[in-house]
């Protein structure tokens, strides 16, 4: 498959248990954060969003936490499974009139069975 | 299927022999955009377009050019590669003026020689 990056941090988890990813954004003007997910040979996919005027957005088995006072950013996966392997990306939205956005370097999630 | 393709996946070439990768979307979005994907680095925007006739640069535009003749196609153009160039790219695209989810395309890994 493709590497999106070779040394990219990395978070080993085993089956079952709860991943936080965590990201610092740049910019405190950012009004739209997303959450994305590449595995190995494909393209980014969208996981959850939020945006600035909320803390806390939850999906199935995914939350993301927003804490604009350290620009940082959070994406909880519960129960992790071995198919929740692969690089995850923050991106911040840029606050331009139109979508800008600027992504993380991204956190490689590695599930153990 | 809603979805974003790009053509081709692969493709070895040789430093200065022009290029162009295509990328095409069928959801109707108004806003489509080149990315290229390095170890390290993230995803960086090399182009952009907010619809039909109307592109902007990027970050990363040096080297590149692009055309939006029809709503649906995006192509990203290398008029005389480097080995520089040599990267993993990736089209979206996402609907305007909302900050909506960006599609992304599968990728193309392009090797300069």
């Amino acid at each position: 498959g493709e590497s999106v990056g070779l040394h990219l941090p990395t978070l080993s988890v085993q089956e079952g248990d709860n991943s936080i990813i965590n990201c610092a954004y740049s910019n405190s003007a950012s009004d739209y954060f997303i959450w994305y997910k590449q595995e190995s040979g494909k393209g980014p996919q969208f996981i959850i969003d939020i945006r600035s005027n909320m803390d806390k957005r939850q999906g199935q088995r995914v939350t993301v936490l927003l804490n604009k006072t350290v620009k940082h950013l959070s994406l909880q996966i519960a129960a992790t499974q071995p198919g929740d392997s692969a690089v995850y990306f923050c991106a911040e939205n840029l606050d331009t009139g139109f979508q800008k956005l600027v992504f993380g370097t991204g956190t490689r999630l590695l599930v153990s069975p | 299927e809603a979805q974003v393709t790009q053509n081709p996946r692969y493709l070895i070439t040789v430093t200065g022999k022009k290029l162009t990768v295509t990328c095409s979307q069928n959801m109707n979005h108004e806003y489509m955009s080149w990315y290229r994907q390095d170890p390290g680095l993230g995803l960086r925007q090399i182009y952009y377009s907010m619809n039909v006739e109307v592109t902007d640069k990027g970050d990363v535009p040096e080297g590149y050019k692009v055309s939006r003749k029809e709503k649906r196609n995006f192509p990203l153009i290398l008029e005389s590669p480097s080995p520089n160039q040599t990267s993993l790219y990736f089209c979206a695209s996402s609907y305007l003026p909302s900050t909506d989810t960006q599609y992304f395309g599968p990728g193309t890994r392009l090797t300069v020689l």
